[in-house]
């Protein structure tokens, strides 16, 4: 596609609920980045996938939050049990990365998570 | 673990006052990248450093990396209110990961 795609944009979700966040990136870019991002906040690292690599998971805030890419491709943002803590947006990004310059990391819409 | 801290975290100017904000790393960087996000949107791209020294322009903003790669600042002279949002410095540190600092804020008042 032309840009990232995030699915839903937006995700109302009760306590306690499983939900699951959809990231198409760009074709062809080999790095995705999840982040998330509370109101009025910096970008809080969660997860990174680079090609077939196994993914830098140190972001994770818990073992409730899991992620996985398909086929190198779309990424699921599985959070379980959410708390109200949760609430925030999310956003994806992906990039072309290789040797020591980088391509521009190119952002998605963002789902924003609300947690009642 | 690998951080980049950036400085100041909120920044109130009046239109036409410069802006700085300042990106620092504990490890040497491979690269910093800097973006920009409005609010309600997303952050998008500005520019990339790569060379140790580095500075770069595009017309109000000064971007430079330190000689030794691990701080960098980006500077606005005579701010406009459309300068308005959330400032983000990105540094590459080893292998692919990108690590962003949280962020300067910045208000113009007009």
């Amino acid at each position: 596609g032309a840009g990232v795609s995030q699915s839903p944009s937006n995700k109302v979700t009760e306590k306690g609920k499983d939900v699951e966040l959809r990231c198409d990136p760009i074709s062809g870019h080999t790095a995705l980045y999840w982040y998330r991002q509370s109101l009025g906040q910096g970008l809080e690292f969660l997860i990174y996938f680079q090609g077939n690599s196994a993914p830098d998971k140190s972001g994770l805030p818990s073992d409730r939050f899991s992620a996985e890419r398909t086929g190198g491709s779309v990424s699921t943002l599985t959070i379980q049990r959410t708390q109200q803590e949760d609430s925030a947006v999310y956003l994806c990004a992906s990039r072309l990365a290789s040797g020591t310059v980088d391509t521009e990391a190119f952002f998605g819409q963002g789902t924003r998570l609300t947690v009642v | 673990g690998q951080q980049v801290m950036q400085i100041p975290q909120y920044q109130h100017v009046q239109e036409g006052e410069d802006f700085t904000t300042y990106c620092n790393s504990s490890t040497t960087l491979s690269n910093i990248q800097w973006y920009k996000q409005r609010p309600g949107g997303h952050p998008v791209f500005l520019i990339q450093l790569v060379k140790s020294g580095e500075v770069k322009k595009q017309k109000r903003l000064t971007f430079q990396f330190g000689e030794a790669k691990k701080n960098s600042s980006l500077h606005i002279t005579a701010t406009q209110t459309t300068d308005v949002g959330t400032y983000f410095c990105a540094g590459r540190t080893g292998g692919f990961k990108t690590i962003f600092g949280a962020g300067t804020r910045l208000f113009v008042k007009a």
